[in-house]
């Protein structure tokens, strides 16, 4: 069965610090999709970023950049030089094709990222 | 582009009561999905609408239900609220149906308490 892991659950920062957010899946497809979503305090998520699973070069947008290892199972995300704005809590997820055919998101448990000034 | 709308943003039911939530999802988007996010369980999912047919069911009990209307918009209904409903509930859209990897787009949620 399909899974997300984000085993940090919070993680603190000092401003301009730079930060890693872990995220390991599980899934027996070979076609899948992986995402991380930011959800601010107003509760929205925003999405971030999608991969498939036939796409494993690393991807940087600014101040952010993804590690996807598919020997490890494993899609990092790394904030360089963090600032306070990017005090939120990050999901990683998941999609893959369920038995019907069609696809099914899992999302990881989310991980609180506090940057401090 | 207009984002994914959802209405109320805030609701207090009591036990016993049934709500019904909308969702409007980004023009163009045919796939609406509905996650209930809890501080203890995090993101569930709920269900997939695409072309006004479910195409996901989570693994909620039946209270939970849930349409989607020809221009795609979509609603969800809880009939003999439970305390432990109290969550917030979010609307995904997409492009396309559920045979594709498509990124989802969020609306903001309702924020539903039981009391």
């Amino acid at each position: 069965a399909q899974k997300v892991t984000q085993a940090q659950t919070e993680i603190s920062v000092v401003e301009k610090e730079d930060v890693t957010l872990d995220c390991v899946y599980e899934t027996r497809d070979t076609t899948y999709y992986l995402f991380w979503y930011k959800q601010p305090p107003s509760g929205e998520l925003v999405f971030l970023i999608r991969r498939n699973s036939f796409d494993e070069q690393n991807e940087i947008s600014g101040r952010y950049s993804w590690n996807f290892q598919k020997s490890t199972s494993s899609f990092n995300f790394t904030i360089t030089a963090s600032q306070v704005v990017d005090s939120a809590v990050y999901f990683c997820a998941l999609s893959e094709a369920s038995h019907t055919g069609t696809y099914k998101y899992i999302f990881g448990t989310g991980t609180r990222l506090k940057v401090l000034a | 582009k207009a984002g994914v709308t959802q209405t109320p943003r805030y609701l207090i039911k009591t036990r016993g009561q049934q709500v019904t939530l909308s969702c409007s999802p980004i023009s163009g988007h045919r796939s609406v999905s509905w996650y209930q996010q809890t501080p203890g369980q995090g993101l569930q999912f709920l269900f997939e609408y695409f072309s006004e047919t479910q195409r996901n069911k989570g693994n909620f009990p039946g209270r939970f239900s849930g349409r989607q209307f020809s221009n795609s918009r979509s609603e969800m209904n809880v009939s003999t609220l439970e305390l432990g409903d109290s969550a917030l509930y979010l609307c995904a859209s997409k492009l396309s149906g559920g045979t594709s990897g498509n990124e989802q787009f969020f609306g903001p949620g309702t924020r539903l308490t039981v009391l």
